[in-house]
């Protein structure tokens, strides 16, 4: 297995310019998340699902949008980027019945100029 | 707001030692506590984890041990070794599995001296 997989590793965008983040997990798990990490400090939370076809707001959604159309799948969508939104944006899935743990995947560095 | 938090942002020690690294919390509601484990370029890698109705938990090399009367979550990490050097952050679910995800700390950033 794979586990969560991120596409793509490094993009650089300019300001205004708009993309999409993909996340693939083949767990088969319920859940996924999408974090941001900005240097010195954690994970933030910024758009979660708990199935296909659902989504919710975590702690920083301003300026994205994310979609679950398929289970496996978690987009994260920025339509104007910012360069407050140069980050490392890493997502996660785990799966349900009471089960904590979030499996990670690699990252994705991005630049906004 | 509630958060989860560290104390150092970095912990330097010697090959062979132990090692403790600390966090505190202030949600009283929290129901689970896990450690993740950093290397430069990765993503979070689980480590230990341990709920609110237990005070220790051990794996390997490794123990976490939960004080709910002060808040005080601790990492050992028992004869650390060159390839411990990471960041690690706690970081904390609510009841109920968790489901709109873990807040996290802000990480301690782990250096083994040779």
């Amino acid at each position: 297995n794979a586990g969560v997989t991120q596409t793509p590793k490094f993009r650089v965008l300019k300001t205004g310019q708009s993309m999409t983040l993909l996340c693939a997990q083949d767990m088969n798990h319920e859940y996924m998340y999408w974090y941001r990490q900005d240097p010195g400090m954690g994970l933030r939370l910024i758009h979660y699902s708990v199935g296909e076809g659902t989504t919710a707001k975590g702690e920083v959604p301003d300026g994205y949008n994310v979609s679950r159309l398929k289970k496996q799948n978690f987009l994260l969508g920025l339509e104007s980027a910012a360069p407050s939104q140069t980050s490392v944006y890493f997502c996660a899935s785990k799966s349900g019945g009471g089960s904590y743990e979030q499996y990670f995947g690699p990252g994705t560095r991005l630049t906004v100029t | 707001g509630e958060s989860v938090g560290l104390h150092l942002p970095t912990l330097s020690v010697q090959e062979g030692d132990n090692s403790i690294i600390n966090c505190a919390y202030s949600n009283s509601a929290s129901d689970y506590f896990i450690w993740y484990k950093q290397e430069s370029g990765k993503g979070p890698q689980f480590i230990i984890d341990i709920r609110s109705n237990m005070d220790k938990r051990q794996g390997q090399r490794v123990t976490v041990l939960l004080n709910k009367t002060v808040k005080h979550l601790s990492l050992q990490i028992a004869a650390t070794q060159p390839g411990d050097s990471a960041v690690y952050f706690c970081a904390e679910g609510a009841s109920g599995g968790g489901a709109d995800g873990l807040t996290f700390g802000k990480g301690t950033h782990l250096i083994i001296q040779p």
